[in-house]
């Protein structure tokens, strides 16, 4: 079955340090992965993606994310976080035979502290 | 913003009734996927549309149903409703039916008491 997993609930860096948050995925073959961020009361907003080629994938807000095959993982990363960048951070993975299903892992919540 | 817009914002409902959410596209998209978010997870996959086509479903009963109209807006209705159902309902556009990036509407509260 195919699944996505971030393993922290919560991630609370100080404003100004480098965040990452984790995800790992279970889906055969070569997926298509998505970060995606939910504000308070709003939709899920695109971050980046990773289609094909380079690892490391830059998005928007200044955050961008490394591929990495061999630990089927997807890390979120940005070097120097802000108070803004507070949210729910989602990972998400479609297959490459599966249209546009998107199946999401359960978020992160990122909180940037002063 | 993304230009999905959906309605209503928030809705309550009685268990056991119908309920009907819209969602309006991105100008030029022509596939809309429908999400349920429940409070505390990640959005799941309902179905999508493609061209007023249904073109792939989640693991959601068939009381889960919708519609894709001409212009490409798009209808969830939700049958017989049950307290599991109170979610986030979330609808995404996109060009095509493989394109790689959805952009997702506000959401609709769903409640059902």
């Amino acid at each position: 079955a195919q699944s996505v997993a971030q393993p922290e609930d919560q991630v609370n860096v100080a404003e100004g340090n480098p965040l990452t948050v984790k995800c790992t995925y279970s889906v055969s073959g070569n997926p298509y992965l998505f970060w995606y961020v939910q504000y308070p009361n709003r939709g899920l907003q695109f971050l980046l993606k990773y289609i094909t080629g380079d690892n490391l994938v830059k998005g928007s807000y200044g955050f961008e994310a490394e591929f990495n095959k061999s630990q089927t993982s997807f890390h979120l990363k940005k070097p120097s976080a802000l108070v803004s960048d507070s949210a729910l951070y989602f990972c998400a993975v479609r297959g490459r035979n599966q249209g546009g299903k998107l199946i999401f892992g359960q978020g992160t919540e990122l909180s940037v502290k002063p | 913003e993304t230009g999905v817009t959906q309605s209503p914002t928030h809705l309550i409902k009685t268990r056991g009734q119908q309920v009907t959410l819209r969602c309006s596209s991105q100008s030029g998209h022509n596939t809309v996927s429908w999400y349920q978010q429940a409070l505390g997870q990640g959005p799941q996959f309902i179905f999508q549309y493609y061209r007023e086509e249904e073109n792939g479903r989640g693991n959601f009963p068939p009381r889960f149903s919708g519609l894709q109209f001409p212009n490409y807006s798009s209808e969830l209705n939700v049958n017989a409703l049950e307290l599991d159902d109170s979610a986030l309902y979330l609808c995404a556009s996109a060009i095509g039916q493989t394109t790689y990036e959805q952009y997702f509407g506000p959401g609709t509260r769903l409640t059902v008491t």
